[in-house]
């Protein structure tokens, strides 16, 4: 079965500071991964996937995150925090080839921005 | 392009109610989803359908009852509502099984 794990529910950055927020995985198939940004009364945007093509991938707003296969993580980073950031991310996995293709998620990490 | 709406935005039932949380997407997806969020612990698949005609338990099923009605529609009926279901659920659908998923508003339900 899939499952994911998001390191830290609170993330406490300062403006321009580097933003990293941490996701593990677990899966027995080749994964899909996904990270979902969630402002304040409002669904969930996507803001990148890996689907098995390159493993570092950009996403909107400047965030990346690359592929790790050997550690089973899939790291969200942004070199400059920006106020316009704080929200809660959501790492998720998928497999098409195993289980329908259910999508879970990761129990999601707050981040904050400080001036 | 609404993408996918939920109806209602908002809902306070009391304890033994029943109700049907509407979703439809115009993206010609195949595969739709509902989640339900509470603090603390993300999104939780409740029951999911990977195609038309089909539907499959998640991760919280217990309580809840879906209909893939037809491609575009996917309803979540709570027969006997609880103070447990208090929370927001959240429609989603996807092209395919496993593709990014896009979601609606979300509805916060309250049962007293």
């Amino acid at each position: 079965a899939q499952s994911v794990t998001q390191l830290g529910s609170h993330v406490s950055v300062s403006e321009g500071a580097l933003v990293l927020l941490r996701c593990n995985y677990s899966s027995s198939v080749p994964p899909y991964l996904f990270w979902y940004v969630q402002y304040p009364n409002q669904g969930l945007q996507l803001l990148l996937k890996y689907t098995s093509a390159a493993t570092l991938v950009k996403g909107i707003n400047g965030f990346e995150a690359e592929f790790k296969k050997s550690e089973t993580s899939f790291h969200l980073t942004k070199p400059s925090a920006h106020m316009s950031d704080a929200a809660e991310y959501f790492c998720a996995v998928s497999a098409i080839y195993n289980q329908g293709g259910k999508l879970i998620f990761g129990q999601g990490t707050e981040l904050s921005v400080k001036p | 392009n609404a993408g996918v709406t939920q109806t209602p935005k908002f809902q306070v039932l009391k304890t033994g109610q029943s109700m049907t949380l509407q979703c439809a997407q115009d993206m010609n997806h195949n595969s739709m989803y509902w989640y339900r969020q509470d603090p603390g612990m993300g999104l939780r698949l409740i029951y999911y359908s990977a195609s038309e005609g089909t539907t499959d338990k998640g991760e919280v099923p217990n309580g809840y009852n879906v209909s893939r009605l037809n491609k575009r529609e996917f309803s979540l009926r709570l027969e006997s509502a609880a103070p447990s279901q208090t929370s927001v659920y959240f429609c989603a659908s996807s092209y395919d099984r496993g593709t990014e998923a896009f979601f609606g508003q979300g509805t916060r339900l309250t049962v007293v």
